[in-house]
């Protein structure tokens, strides 16, 4: 019973290298979310999609791109990677009426940028 | 954007202890509000999602409720364990419905 699941868990960057978190999920959820976690900052919402081939803003979507282009992924991709960009980033899926349902997270991956 | 507290930042009780932790959120648009436990080097777990004013969900020894009008809701924990020791994060929806704003959690540490 995967889930959500986020590839790679660990990575660590150069400053302006370029890189794609993958987000997988197998429960059929149309909604899927990118998050980025700080110390003493709580969830950030980066970007989010409500379903293939869309996608919308979040809280602090600078720096990110991400794509849908298959309802079951959700990609998050660093063009040019900065050391603010260093966080943990979590992937999370929701069932269609996010009102009722709760998001499903994935385990995070941790991300350096020296 | 809103903006959800969560108070307070961190808690330290002795097992047995009950303890309570509030989330406010503006009331204004209200749309859902999520209460999630997240232990340390796991992800997120959902505990409760509620809707309407007056809500109060219950799983084992811990409750919440949720008054829509005023922007708050509080979760309870009673007779704290040890196994409860993780940050408790609630997040609010917005009229779209779409996206939540997370507080920045309470975490809660509970000793034997």
């Amino acid at each position: 019973n995967a889930g959500v699941t986020q590839t790679p868990k660990f990575r660590v960057l150069k400053t302006g290298q370029s890189m794609t978190l993958l987000c997988a999920q197998d429960m059929n959820h149309e909604y899927m979310y990118w998050y980025r976690q700080d110390p003493g900052m709580g969830l950030r919402l980066i970007h989010y999609s409500v379903g293939e081939g869309t996608t919308a803003k979040g809280e602090v979507p600078d720096g990110y791109n991400v794509s849908r282009l298959k309802k079951q992924n959700f990609l998050l991709g660093l063009e040019s990677a900065a050391p603010s960009q260093t966080s943990v980033y979590f992937c999370a899926s929701s069932d269609p009426a996010p009102r009722n349902q709760p998001q499903h997270f994935g385990d995070g991956t941790r991300l350096s940028i020296l | 954007i809103l903006n959800v507290e969560q108070s307070p930042q961190s808690l330290h009780v002795q097992e047995g202890d009950s303890t309570n932790f509030t989330c406010s959120f503006p009331s204004s648009n209200f749309y859902a509000l999520h209460w999630y436990r997240w232990e340390t080097a796991k992800s997120p777990e959902a505990l409760f999602v509620m809707t309407l004013n007056g809500d109060e969900k219950k799983k084992g020894r811990i409750s919440a409720t949720l008054n829509t009008k005023e922007g708050y809701s509080y979760l309870y924990i009673k007779g704290s364990q040890p196994e409860d020791s993780a940050t408790y994060l609630c997040a609010s929806g917005n009229q779209a419905g779409t996206a939540l704003i997370f507080g920045k959690g309470t975490t809660l540490s509970v000793s034997s």
